[in-house]
This record gives structure tokens, sequence and C-alpha cells, in this order.
């Protein structure tokens, strides 16, 4: 089974609806992120929480909100979703303390039409 | 304001031969680096990192080298492989207490068998 799962894979929504992408792990780590990738933009980080009770802003935060309903899920939301939030969308996870790598999951690629 | 940049979206070489991945950066205040590996339809693996006090690392068939005075890094893979075959991303962590990567637009590395 896959360490870190989200859902759904694929999606695709209509200008001003909400949508949630779900990501939940397996490895224990704390720390979780929300990234999007654009083509010829790379990855940009969206939020990203250290604990349950710890949630930041990331880069492109603005038109997004995020949920850390456990240790192991981290939600993010669009309120009213736009077309150019049409991407690709990865969530991550790394350990707490030394910091090495973030592993991530195999995205979710979101339409907005 | 790309921060790490890839000039190269694509590189092809032949199986056997060596593949060099560059990616520069503008900000003096990264401290690490590391190279991701993305299949499609998968999320980026964690392939091969450098602290900013070393010039080299290497890891079996990879090895990446930094060039702290032209803010410059490479990924060498010797031999290349048909496996090998992926967008690379180049990424990078700010000092002290940062823990998001800001990332390259990646290199799409095709090996010819």
């Amino acid at each position: 089974d896959a360490d870190v799962t989200q859902t759904p894979r694929n999606r695709i929504t209509k200008t001003g609806k909400r949508i949630m992408l779900e990501c939940s792990q397996t490895k224990g780590h704390d720390r979780m992120y929300w990234y999007r990738q654009d083509p010829g933009l790379g990855l940009r980080l969206i939020y990203y929480s250290f604990d349950v009770k710890d949630i930041n802003k990331g880069e492109i935060s603005d038109g997004y909100s995020v949920s850390r309903q456990a240790q192991a899920k981290f939600s993010l939301s669009l309120e009213s979703a736009i077309p150019n939030q049409t991407a690709l969308y990865f969530c991550a996870t790394s350990e707490a303390g030394i910091w090495r790598e973030q592993y991530f999951g195999p995205g979710t690629r979101l339409t907005v039409t | 304001d790309q921060q790490v940049k890839q000039n190269s979206p694509s590189l092809s070489v032949q199986e056997g031969r060596i593949s060099i991945l560059n990616c520069d950066y503008t900000n003096s205040m990264f401290d690490y680096f590391l190279w991701y590996k993305k299949y499609p339809a998968e999320g980026p693996t964690f392939l091969i990192s450098i602290s900013s006090i070393k010039d080299k690392n290497e890891d079996g068939r990879f090895t990446v080298f930094l060039n702290k005075s032209a803010k410059h890094l490479s990924l060498h893979i010797v031999p290349s492989q048909p496996g090998d075959s992926a967008v690379y991303f180049c990424a990078a962590r700010k000092t002290a207490g940062a823990n998001n990567l800001f990332f390259g637009t990646g290199t799409r590395l095709t090996v010819i068998p």
C-alpha cells in the first residue's frame, strides 16, 4: 500500500464550485504539505502543517484553505474554484526534527471549467 | 520570481553514457539542495541531496555537485539506463527553520537504448 495517498486522482469541476482534495499518510510523519504544479513553473507550496495545531501559508495560499483533521490527514479546499486553479496538486509529508526529504503522494489532477 | 531554475526542459542521452542535469539558484540563503525524480502519473521521489557545506555527494550511479560561488548544482548519472527516463526536479531549502522547498521547473531526461 502507498504511504501517501490522495483522493480523488482526477477531478473536473465548474467555476464557483467548492471542492476538497484529501491526503492521507501512513508514514507517521508530523509534517504535511500541499503543492501545485503548473507547466513551466515547477512545484509551488500552497500550505504546510507541522502538526495538527500548526498551519502555515506557503507561497501561493490565496484562494485555498486547509484542514489538518488528524496527524495522518490533511485536506485542501478550494472554496470557489476558478479556471486558473487548474493544475496538478501534490500532498507531501516529512519527519519533524532533522529535516531531509519530503515524500510525495501520486497527485490529483484538477480541471476547473 | 523563480529562485531555482532549470534552463534545459529536456535532455536525450544514449544508454551507458553520462547524463548531466543542471540547476541554478539565486538565493544565497538556501542551505540544502535536493534532486527528485518523477515518473508519469506518480509523485516526485527523492533521489539525492547535498548540504551547502559540501561540494559533492555520491550515491551509486548518482552524483550531485554544488558550486556555491556560481550558485549552480548539477546531477550526474553514470552510466545512464533506460529506467532513468523521467522528469528531474531540482529543489532548495532556505536556512534555519523553514522546511518548505523551492522547486525548479524540471528537466525531462530520455535515455535511448
